[in-house]
């Protein structure tokens, strides 16, 4: 199967900062990538989804403007999470999908904990 | 709306016993796609079926097998002669081709199994 990779695995930042996390496809092109969180113990949630070249669409309830999604390119999509708060705290997946295809491949995830 | 269900929370079972993880879901399309995943602790998503809403057959894989049924709208889940490496979060998970092919999770089933 395709191969999607997550950087950083974990980051741990202080609060107040800014945090980047970056979603590569490495053997295909993402046209689509999606962003989802998990907080302890629960289920993944969509945040957004963006198409290449294009603005994310965000899910009801999620932030736009801390949580930004740059997806500038076919094999690369970033999350920035600013002015992060110990509430941001999570475990953040992305997955891609190729034109054409049903099928997304999901990252390891990024652990991300704020101080 | 789309909406994927598991009602069990947590199950427990001693090893070697057989278990099954109940799923339903509801979605207005005639065309989606159901999957499940499994979870273990490093956090990672591990792939293990996809079923289009047209192909109803029933799968086995190995000590995996899914019962998909269209009347009831249930992708349940069994393990045969379950083992200890079997403990994980699994989710099932629903996307819509109409829908930008997003895939929505249920809240998961934690499982336990006991040696």
């Amino acid at each position: 199967g395709a191969v999607v990779s997550q950087h950083p695995s974990w980051v741990i930042c202080k609060s107040g900062t800014s945090v980047k996390i970056e979603c590569r496809s490495l053997d295909f092109q993402a046209t689509t990538m999606f962003w989802y969180r998990q907080f302890p113990k629960q289920s993944l949630m969509l945040m957004a989804t963006s198409n290449e070249g294009s603005k994310a669409t965000y899910e009801q309830g999620v932030e736009k403007d801390k949580f930004l999604i740059n997806h500038a390119s076919l094999t690369l999509s970033t999350l920035t999470v600013t002015s992060a708060h110990p509430e941001d705290s999570s475990f953040y997946i992305c997955s891609a999908r190729q034109w054409g295809d049903t099928e997304a491949f999901f990252g390891q995830g990024t652990r991300l904990t704020v101080v | 709306a789309q909406k994927v269900t598991q009602a069990q929370t947590e199950i427990s079972v001693v090893e070697k016993e057989d278990v099954t993880l109940d799923c339903v879901y509801e979605t207005r399309d005639t065309t989606y796609y159901l999957f499940w995943y499994k979870q273990p602790p490093s956090g990672e998503l591990v792939f293990l079926i996809r079923r289009n809403s047209f192909d109803e057959q029933n799968e086995i894989s190995g000590r995996y097998s899914w019962n998909f049924q269209k009347s009831t709208s249930s992708f349940n889940f069994t393990i045969t002669a379950s083992q200890v490496v079997d403990s994980a979060v699994y989710f099932c998970a629903l996307s819509d081709v109409d829908r930008d092919d997003k895939i929505i999770f249920g809240k998961g089933t934690r499982l336990h199994i006991l040696p």
